[in-house]
This record gives structure tokens, sequence and C-alpha cells, in this order.
């Protein structure tokens, strides 16, 4: 099957813990993203890259690290976890130019 | 900046009833604009992209029209279905955004038996 998947789908874990998200598209898309889902179901993108470099941050704390080791994957750390970033965490692509998205499945993160 | 809003937030509609969901975003130099399905606990499903240059999109019960220089955007969903229950959601990826995709609040539609 052609899509986007990212792994866990749930995490639960304590403050102060470090933990990744994984995330793979074999859509050959050039471009990758992170998005978060708030309490309040916003979507807001927090990363995108394109063939491997960042092109937005959009003002994530740095305790969030992207990485992405070629541009089928694009991961995301997340060190010293607090509460507040508990959400849900989606992994997009979309081809160069203007196509369009394909998402992830969501990892849901509970922070306790 | 972009901004995106889905009036209304919430719609309850009977089965068999057409739904229109409306779109609107600020600034209408975009690429595109696409729109989503999310059911509960669920990741996004995409439903329809409409280019800049096009005036609207169509897929099975669903028509997607996309008026630019207004900043409007309507979804309509003929003949309703329970399983039409869901939020929906637009999206805009501006010219300016290098791809960034500016989502609305979304609309959640239930469709009632």
């Amino acid at each position: 099957d052609t899509a986007v998947s990212q792994t866990p789908k749930y995490l639960v874990t304590q403050m102060g813990n470090d933990k990744s998200i994984k995330c793979e598209q074999n859509l050959g898309h050039d471009t990758m993203y992170w998005y978060k889902q708030d309490s309040k179901k916003f979507l807001k993108i927090m990363f995108s890259y394109n063939n491997k470099e960042l092109i937005i941050n959009e003002t994530v704390p740095n305790r969030f690290s992207p990485k992405s080791p070629d541009k089928a994957h694009l991961n995301l750390h997340i060190n010293s976890l607090e509460l507040g970033d508990s959400a849900v965490y989606f992994c997009a692509s979309s081809p160069q130019g203007a196509g369009g998205y394909t998402f992830g499945s969501g990892t849901r993160l509970t922070v306790v | 900046k972009q901004e995106v809003t889905q009036i209304p937030a919430a719609l309850s509609v009977p089965e068999g009833e057409n739904l229109v969901l409306n779109c609107s975003f600020t600034d209408s130099a975009i690429y595109n604009l696409q729109w989503f399905r999310q059911d509960p606990g669920k990741g996004l499903t995409s439903l329809l992209l409409i280019q800049s240059s096009q005036r609207e999109q169509t897929s099975g019960r669903l028509n997607a029209s996309l008026d630019k220089s207004s900043g409007r955007s309507t979804l309509y969903i003929a003949a309703s279905q329970p399983g039409d229950s869901a939020t929906y959601l637009c999206a805009v990826v501006g010219r300016d955004s290098w791809g960034k995709l500016q989502f609305g609040a979304g609309t959640q539609v239930v469709v009632t038996p």
C-alpha cells in the first residue's frame, strides 16, 4: 500500500522522558512534515523537510528535534517531555510544487 | 498572515439532506486548497484538492468550489448518509508559505438516520 506510516500509534510516558516517533512514506514525495493537533483539535505545522533539508521550523521548543535520514523518512525526537506536549502528532508528505498532502494516521502522545 | 475560518463549527442533518460546508481564507495568494475528513481518533483523509487555477473539483457525491478572489470555498455533499458523520477540515497552501498547510478549525457533521 502506498501511504504515510507512522509508529507508534499510541505513546504513554512520564514527564522528563525522551521519546521518538517514526514516519515513513513510500509515495516518492519530496517534502515531509510534522503537524500537531492540540486538545481543541486544531492542526498546526511544526516542521517541514524537503529532500532531507529543513525548510520550516515553526517556533517549536528546541526539545523537539526532527531528523530526516533520507527523503522517505522523517522522525521526531522529543526530549524532556512535559505535560503540555500531550497531543496527537501527524506526519504528512506532499510532492514538489502544488500537490496535495497525504497524512499518516497519527501518534497520540500522553505525558503523565 | 493567512487565516482560515470554517462555518458552521457544527452541523446536524437528517439522512438524505445535502450538506453545505463553508471555508473562507484571508489571503487569496494560494497554491491550492484541500478538503479533508477526520473521523474520531483517526487520521486525515484527503477528499478533494483544488488548484488555484481551478474553480471546482468533483468526486462522487462530493463537489468543492473555489472562489479565490473572494477567499471562499464550499464543500457540497449530496444525499448525506450516516457514514458521512465526521469532522471536515479545509486547508490552504499559501504562495509564500513553503508548502505549509494552514487549517481551519473544522466543521463537525452529524448525519442522523
